[in-house]
């Protein structure tokens, strides 16, 4: 079985810019969550989607923004780039139908850097 | 919202001995918890979780205590070997919320 698999691995973009970055999850999951992940701030959760909604999001800027596919593929979306906003962008998907508490896997995560 | 915190952020252990990992969670309704396992370059990798109708958790090579009375996670690694290096994370989950994860121990293992 596949894992969760995210596009691209590594992403370089200036400031100003927009970046999408990309998330398939693993067959027949349905729940998706981002994650920014940052030496000084750890793991922070951006949103989750489920079943094409978004179901949570966390503290972020409305730079910051999600949708999810009929086929639970994900994206995400930062516009106006910020220097700050370099980090690793992880993707976890999970099963979490009426059961929430199902575990989460994650990607490889997308590295990326704002100059 | 509620966060995850770890009491140690850097442990190291020798090769062979067994490792602790502690975590002190702050909101008392979380009802789900999980270890994760960081390599350098990787994702985090799912290792334990435990519900909070339970105090113990065993594995393979992994144990995962959870004490609700003082809030608090442990992960014990067994015979503790040079891959297990890593930064291990604990995250806690409340029904309907999203997973809040810790800041990470980073476990060196020493030969």
């Amino acid at each position: 079985k596949a894992g969760v698999t995210q596009t691209p691995r590594y992403l370089i973009k200036t400031r100003g810019q927009q970046v999408t970055l990309s998330c398939s999850p693993i067959s027949g999951h349905r729940s998706v969550s981002w994650y920014q992940q940052t030496p000084g701030q750890g793991l922070q959760f951006l949103f989750e989607y489920f079943s094409e909604t978004q179901r949570n999001k966390g503290n972020f800027p409305g730079r910051f923004s999600g949708r999810q596919f009929s086929n639970s593929r994900s994206e995400m979306n930062v516009s106006t780039l910020e220097l700050g906003d370099s980090a690793l962008y992880l993707c976890a998907s999970s099963l979490a139908g009426d059961e929430r508490h199902t575990e989460a896997f994650f990607g490889q995560g997308t590295r990326l850097t704002v100059v | 919202g509620e966060s995850v915190g770890l009491h140690l952020p850097t442990l190291s252990v020798q090769e062979g001995d067994n490792s602790i990992i502690n975590c002190a969670y702050s909101n008392s309704a979380s009802d789900y918890f999980i270890w994760y396992k960081q390599e350098s370059g990787k994702g985090p990798q799912f290792i334990i979780d435990i519900r909070s109708n339970m105090d113990k958790r065993q594995g393979q090579r992994v144990t995962v205590l959870l004490n609700k009375t003082v809030k608090h996670l442990s992960l014990q690694i067994a015979a503790t070997q040079p891959g297990d290096s890593a930064v291990y994370f604990c995250a806690e989950n409340y029904y309907g919320q999203n997973f809040v994860f810790g800041p990470g121990t980073r476990l060196s293992v020493l030969p």
